[in-house]
C-alpha cells in the first residue's frame, strides 16, 4: 500500500532563517506531488506541484521554493522566512489516473 | 475569482441527523467532485467523490449528490455521529487533474 509522510510535523523558526519541510511517499512510482497551505477562509491552496523530477509548476508568487529530487520526494524551501509563512504545509500525491489526493500529516510552521 | 464555493463555514446538528454540506462551482468544464474530511492538525483524508456522468453515489452513512444544470453539489451525512465532527472540503477538477478547493465548511456534531 501507499504511505505519505512529510516532516517536521511542528517548527518554530525566527523570521529571515531557512525552511526545510520534507515528503517522500513510498508505494508508487511517478507521482503527482503537491505542496498546499492551509489557510483560513482560503481551504487548501495550491502552492507548488509537481509531475516528474525536476519538473516543479508553482501556483502562486512567494517567499517559498519547492524540488523535487527524487521520484518519490518533494522538498518546500525558503532562503529567508517572513512572519507571514507560518500556517499549516500539507504534502500530498495523487495517481495520474484520477484527480484524488492523498495527504500527509501536516507541517505546523510558526514564524517568529 | 473562487470557482469553489462553500458559503457556509460552519454547520451545527443534532447527533442522529441529516447533516448536509453544500458547495456551487462556476466552471462547467469540471468533471469530477470529491470531499474531504479534515481534522485539526491532521491532513485531510478522501471521503468520497462523484463523476460528472452520475447525479448521486452513495458510500455507507455518506452520500454526494451533484446537479450540474445548477453547478452544485452537496454531501449527506445520514446518521451523523459525533465522530463527523471536522472541516469538510469539497474539490472540483477537470481533465487536468488538478483540483480546486472550496474553503471548508466546519460541521459540529452536538450530542
Amino acid at each position: 500500500s501507499q504511505t505519505i509522510h512529510q516532516w517536521p510535523a511542528t517548527l518554530v523558526q525566527p523570521v529571515g532563517s531557512p525552511l526545510s519541510l520534507e515528503c517522500t511517499v513510498e508505494g508508487t512510482s511517478n507521482p503527482n506531488l503537491y505542496w498546499y497551505r492551509q489557510a483560513a477562509g482560503r481551504g487548501l491552496q495550491l502552492l507548488f506541484y509537481s509531475v516528474g523530477i525536476g519538473q516543479i509548476s508553482s501556483e502562486v508568487p512567494q517567499n517559498l521554493s519547492a524540488s523535487r529530487p527524487q521520484d518519490r520526494q518533494f522538498i518546500l524551501s525558503s532562503k529567508k522566512l517572513l512572519l507571514s509563512d507560518s500556517g499549516f504545509y500539507l504534502c500530498a500525491w495523487s495517481k495520474r489516473s484520477t484527480g484524488e489526493l492523498f495527504f500527509g500529516e501536516g507541517s505546523r510552521l510558526t514564524v517568529l | 475569482d473562487q470557482q469553489v464555493k462553500q458559503n457556509s463555514p460552519s454547520l451545527s446538528v443534532q447527533e442522529g441527523r441529516i447533516s448536509i454540506l453544500n458547495c456551487d462551482y462556476t466552471n462547467s468544464m469540471f468533471d469530477y467532485f470529491l470531499w474531504y474530511k479534515k481534522y485539526p492538525a491532521e491532513g485531510p483524508t478522501f471521503l468520497i467523490s462523484i463523476s460528472s456522468i452520475k447525479d448521486k453515489n452513495e458510500d455507507g452513512r455518506f452520500t454526494v449528490f451533484l446537479n450540474k444544470s445548477a453547478k452544485h453539489l452537496s454531501l449527506h451525512i445520514v446518521p451523523s455521529q459525533p465522530g463527523d465532527s471536522a472541516v469538510y472540503f469539497c474539490a472540483a477538477s477537470d481533465s487536468n487533474y488538478q483540483l480546486i478547493w472550496g474553503a471548508g465548511t466546519k460541521l459540529i456534531i452536538k450530542p
